[in-house]
């Protein structure tokens, strides 16, 4: 059974500085997904990864794929307020739809 | 191109009523999933369904839970005798599964967010 854990649960920094939000995963898992979630609201997709060396970017957030290490980052840079969110990854086995999520990194960032 | 609807927004029973959340799914898609968001915690898996059909059920409580997609309308989830351990943000997804392919990204509804007193 897949099994998600991501790292840290919460996270406090400031603006203007970098970080990276870890997510490792216990089996083959055949994509990861991020997703953003603002309080109270729904999922928001981010970024989808299909294969090892994957990397996406967009705006101040990157994502990556280890899969031999069974393990993607979300990485920000320079951060703004707006990014304050919790962020979630999520994986998958090929031929099986269901997604299993991680527990989710509460981001806050302070001015 | 209207995203995942899921109705209603927010739901309030008391111990032993049934519970009824709606989910019509984006323009083109025809898979659904439901997923329960207990307080402070991530997305369980609780049922995946084509039309007419469900695919996959292992995160279904065993009791008093069911889920449909019919060939017309939206899938429902629902929950019999609620209790207050039920409250909790229930989310539907829709993907486009191609024939063949799998990996399509699951896009998530609102919530419908159910609080039983």
């Amino acid at each position: 059974e897949l099994k998600v854990e991501q790292n840290p649960l919460f996270l406090s920094m400031q603006e203007g500085k970098n970080y990276t939000i870890y997510c490792n995963y216990s089996t083959t898992s055949d994509r990861l997904y991020w997703y953003r979630q603002d309080p109270g609201k729904s999922l928001e997709s981010l970024f989808v990864l299909l294969s090892n060396g994957a990397v996406k970017q967009e705006g101040r957030l990157m994502a990556s794929l280890d899969t031999k290490a069974r393990l993607s980052t979300l990485h920000i840079t320079a951060a703004v307020h707006d990014l304050s969110a919790t962020y979630f990854c999520a994986g998958a086995n090929f031929g099986n739809e269901k997604l299993t999520f991680g527990t989710g990194t509460r981001l806050t960032i302070i001015p | 191109n209207a995203g995942v609807m899921q109705n209603p927004r927010h739901l309030v029973r008391r111990r032993g009523q049934e519970a009824r959340l709606r989910c019509s799914p984006m323009k083109g898609h025809s898979h659904v999933y439901w997923y329960r968001q207990l307080p402070e915690e991530g997305l369980k898996f609780m049922v995946y369904l084509q039309k007419e059909n469900i695919i996959d059920e292992s995160g279904m409580p065993k009791e008093r839970f069911s889920a449909e997609f019919p060939k017309e309308g939206p899938s429902i989830l629902r929950i019999q005798q609620v209790v207050r351990g039920d409250s909790a943000a229930y989310f539907c997804a829709s993907s486009q599964l191609l024939a063949g392919v799998t990996r399509e990204t699951q896009y998530f509804g609102p919530g419908t967010r159910l609080l039983v007193l």
